[in-house]
Order: structure tokens, then sequence, then C-alpha cells
């Protein structure tokens, strides 16, 4: 039973191309993230939608655009993937409640070379 | 700014040893931490959740510590096994006004446990 699904798992690309990578929690939560975890290992939070509404968005290039069609979904289509991009995304979910108090569950990651 | 540093990067420890995984975070403003495990090719798992208010937080063989003044948290885990290898992050969740349940995390610890 996967609770947060991402696909793909990997993803090799040309510079300059556009792609897009799916996330589906079947959870019941409210809330969903998309990290960046980079070659150094830090994760980083890049946005965060509660209810389909965008309430975080860190400073990302706005080649990055996430889209919620529905409380289950987050996807993140990036445009004009550049070198820098490659990494390992992860998509997170947290149930409905105190959005500082709840944990987290993460996705499996998809990782993205671009060559 | 807040930062989070896990020292040391990495671990290897003879099964049956205890584990000790330092976390130290630099503004004692959280709402609480949390520890997570990565395995090679999977998502993060959270290992345990403490509170600002908490001192610590103990699930079977694991025992997390936190002293929120002095930045730091300790997990311990105990009579290691092979199967507890793996990374270790600690994440912070910082007190503001935009906190949304954002996640700030430090670069882990890469454990390594022999049989």
């Amino acid at each position: 039973d996967t609770a947060v699904s991402q696909t793909p798992k990997y993803l090799v690309t040309q510079m300059g191309n556009d792609k897009s990578i799916k996330c589906e929690q079947n959870l019941g939560h409210d809330t969903m993230y998309w990290y960046k975890q980079d070659s150094k290992k830090f994760l980083k939070i890049m946005f965060s939608y509660n209810n389909k509404e965008l309430i975080i968005n860190e400073t990302v290039p706005n080649r990055f655009s996430p889209k919620s069609p529905d409380k289950a979904h987050l996807n993140l289509h990036i445009n004009s993937l550049e070198l820098g991009d490659s990494a390992v995304y992860f998509c997170a979910s947290s149930p409905p409640g105190d959005l500082t108090q709840e944990t987290q569950y993460f996705g499996p990651g998809t990782r993205l070379l671009v060559l | 700014k807040q930062e989070v540093t896990q020292i040391p990067a990495a671990l290897s420890v003879p099964e049956g040893e205890n584990l000790v995984l330092n976390c130290s975070f630099t503004d004692s403003a959280i709402y609480n931490l949390q520890w997570f495990r990565q395995d090679p090719g999977k998502g993060l798992t959270s290992l345990l959740l403490i509170q600002s208010s908490q001192r610590e937080q103990t699930s079977g063989r694991l025992n997390a510590s936190l002293d929120k003044s002095s930045g730091r948290s300790t997990l311990y885990i105990a009579a290691s096994q092979p199967g507890d290898s793996a990374t270790y992050l600690c994440a912070v969740r910082p007190r503001t006004t935009d906190s949304w349940g954002k996640l700030q995390f430090g670069a882990g610890t890469q454990v390594v446990v022999t049989p």
C-alpha cells in the first residue's frame, strides 16, 4: 500500500528540456510539499500546498511551477532545465491539523539528472 | 537564520554497540525537532518527534533528547544492528510567523553497522 508515490523514479534529460514530476498521496492529507535534496544531501523545502492553495513558496526560480489539481496530487513542472537542477526531488504530505506539529510523510524521491 | 548541523557526517560501528548521533541548531525558537531515517533509493521515515516543551522521546531502541536552550539534540540507538545502517537526518521546525510546517534539515549522518 503506497502512501506517498512519485513518478517517475528516475529522470535523465537534456539541458533546456521541460519535464514534470508527479506526486500522489492516498493518506487523506490536506497538505503536500516539494523538497529538493542536492549533492551535499541537504533537503530544502521548495513549495507547499494546503487544500490546493499555495502556502509556502521559497526562493525558487520561476522555471519551477507546482500544480495541485486536487488535495491528493501535487505535481512539479520544470521549464528550461539546467545542469544545477540535477538533484533528488521529494514529495511529502502531512495530515490535517496544526502544521507546526504534524509529522510529514515522504515519497521515495525522483532522481533527476540533467545532461 | 536557522542552521542545522549534524556531526559526524559518517559513522561506522560493529554490531551491538550503541550509536550516538548529534544534531545542533543555531536558533532555539522552534516548535519541535524530528529525527528521520533515509535508506538508499527510498524516502524518509520519521523516527521520533520531540516538541519544544519536551526533553526526550523514546521508541523501542531509540531515544532522542532535546536541549533547546543549548540548541542540541542527540539520538541514541541501543544495541545497533546491521539493519540500522542508513542516513539519519534531524530537522527543526522554526517558530516563525510563516512557518506553515516548514522543516529545516541537517545534512545527515551516514551510519554503517558491521556484522
